[in-house]
């Protein structure tokens, strides 16, 4: 079973639904991010969680919403979805904590499409 | 935050050494520098990370400069799998926050 879970992994909607893309994670980790890429272009970085108690808005955070309901899940909502918010969205993971490198893991992906 | 700026895309032949080059002018004495590796339709996934000088592992090399202000990421002998996009990362990894990416440099190798 992977590290860092993501669901849905495909979703096609419709304009002005609201979406909920979901993200667990099994690796113990206390940060946990949500990018969005779009076709050919990098990672931005939507919102980010250092604990449970702590929200940060990221690069492109209007139109996104977060919950982070336990330290192992963190959740993206979109409160009315629009075709612009079309993309492939990552959840990650990182134990800053530890004294390691920081190193981010990556969950593998929730493609979402807005008609 | 240190941004960091890097070429668009580069060709390569199998076989050769390929060398990334990432610019981070402000970056601060905390930070580290990461480099990460992205497939397509798949999530990056951490290459190096380094503070000074060089840091060698068994997938890349990282070298940078005493002034620390850019860095060079340095693949051995690519494949045709190491076709990708490379993103260069500066913060402080303590922190790990607003860990943002950039558009990378994606590396084509050719046969």
């Amino acid at each position: 079973d992977a590290d860092v879970t993501q669901t849905p992994r495909n979703r096609i909607t419709k304009t002005g639904k609201r979406i909920m893309l979901e993200c667990s994670q099994t690796k113990g980790h206390d940060r946990m991010y949500w990018y969005r890429q779009d076709p050919g272009l990098g990672l931005q970085l939507i919102y980010y969680s250092f604990d449970v108690k702590d929200i940060n808005k990221g690069e492109i955070s209007d139109g996104y919403s977060v919950s982070r309901q336990a330290q192992a899940k963190f959740s993206l909502s979109l409160e009315s979805a629009i075709p612009n918010q079309t993309a492939l969205y990552f959840c990650a993971t990182s134990d800053a904590l530890g004294g390691g490198t920081g190193e981010l893991f990556f969950g593998e992906g929730s493609r979402l499409t807005v008609l | 935050l240190a941004k960091t700026t890097q070429p668009i895309s580069m060709d390569s032949y199998e076989g050769q050494e390929v060398n990334i080059t990432c610019s981070h002018n402000n970056i601060a004495t905390n930070d580290y520098i990461t480099w990460y590796q992205q497939f397509p339709s798949q999530g990056p996934r951490f290459i190096i990370q380094g503070y000074k000088t060089k840091v060698t592992n068994e997938v890349a090399s990282l070298f940078i400069p005493a002034d620390r202000k850019s860095s060079t990421l340095s693949l051995p002998r690519v494949s045709l799998s190491d076709t990708a996009v490379y993103y260069c990362l500066v913060g402080d990894r303590r922190l790990n926050n607003d860990m943002r990416f950039g558009a990378g440099t994606r590396l084509t190798v050719k046969p």
